[in-house]
């Protein structure tokens, strides 16, 4: 089981630009979240994808957007790079059942992003 | 609002010590509980979790933690430390119901003495 997997490892990207950030579940779980660790903080919630769907945001602005696919991959697209948005990014995912949740989520290792 | 203290931002402790890290919360109501481990440049790694049941829970690697309703805290313990335990921890809390996602505490650095 290769757990969940996230690329690229670490991006350097410049102020304005855009970039996607991609994350494989762990096998078997169906429900995709995104979080920013920024230096020396906790890790924050920016939202949660389950069946395509985005089914909650954390308190991030509309630069940040996702997507899920049917196989259950996601990715993190953040628009016109701000020096802030320098942080690891973590993708975790989680199995969500018919008649109860299995709500532990597995981290990936994370993508460390860079905005100069 | 809904938050997770740590209240110690850095502790160190020499290699055999005991260990205990503070965790409080604050929600709505008794929310899932948990203890992540994170590495240098590392992911989180769950340590130990609490649903429900006994408060006393058991982890991996030694370690358990106590959640304590009446003071809204669920302190992590280890009771001999080594030094591959040297890394950050981080305390989270989710709902019970509906939202699953987790907020965490803005973490303590452990510094293992030799």
């Amino acid at each position: 089981d290769a757990g969940v997997t996230q690329s690229p490892t670490h991006l350097i990207k410049t102020r304005g630009q855009q970039v996607t950030l991609r994350c494989s579940p762990k096998s078997g779980h169906d429900t995709v979240s995104w979080y920013q660790q920024a230096l020396g903080q906790g890790p924050q919630f920016i939202f949660q994808y389950y069946e395509e769907e985005e089914r909650q945001r954390g308190n991030f602005p509309d630069r940040f957007s996702g997507h899920q696919y049917p196989n259950y991959s996601s990715e993190l697209n953040v628009n016109a790079l701000l020096l802030g948005d320098s942080a690891l990014y973590l993708c975790a995912s989680s199995l969500v059942r018919k008649r109860a949740v299995e709500i532990e989520a597995f981290f990936g290792q994370g993508t460390r992003l860079t905005v100069v | 609002a809904q938050s997770v203290t740590q209240p110690d931002i850095h502790i160190t402790v020499s290699e055999g010590a005991s260990l205990e890290l503070r965790c409080n919360y604050s929600y709505g109501a008794t929310p899932y509980l948990f203890w992540y481990v994170q590495s240098p440049g590392q992911g989180l790694q769950l340590l130990l979790k609490y649903f429900s049941g006994d408060t006393l829970v058991q982890g991996i690697k030694g370690f358990e933690a106590e959640f304590k309703r009446s003071q809204s805290s669920f302190n992590l313990r280890k009771p001999s430390v080594h030094w591959s335990d040297a890394a950050e921890y981080f305390c989270a809390v989710t709902s019970t119901s509906g939202t699953y996602k987790y907020i965490f505490g803005t973490g303590t650095r452990l510094k293992v003495l030799a």
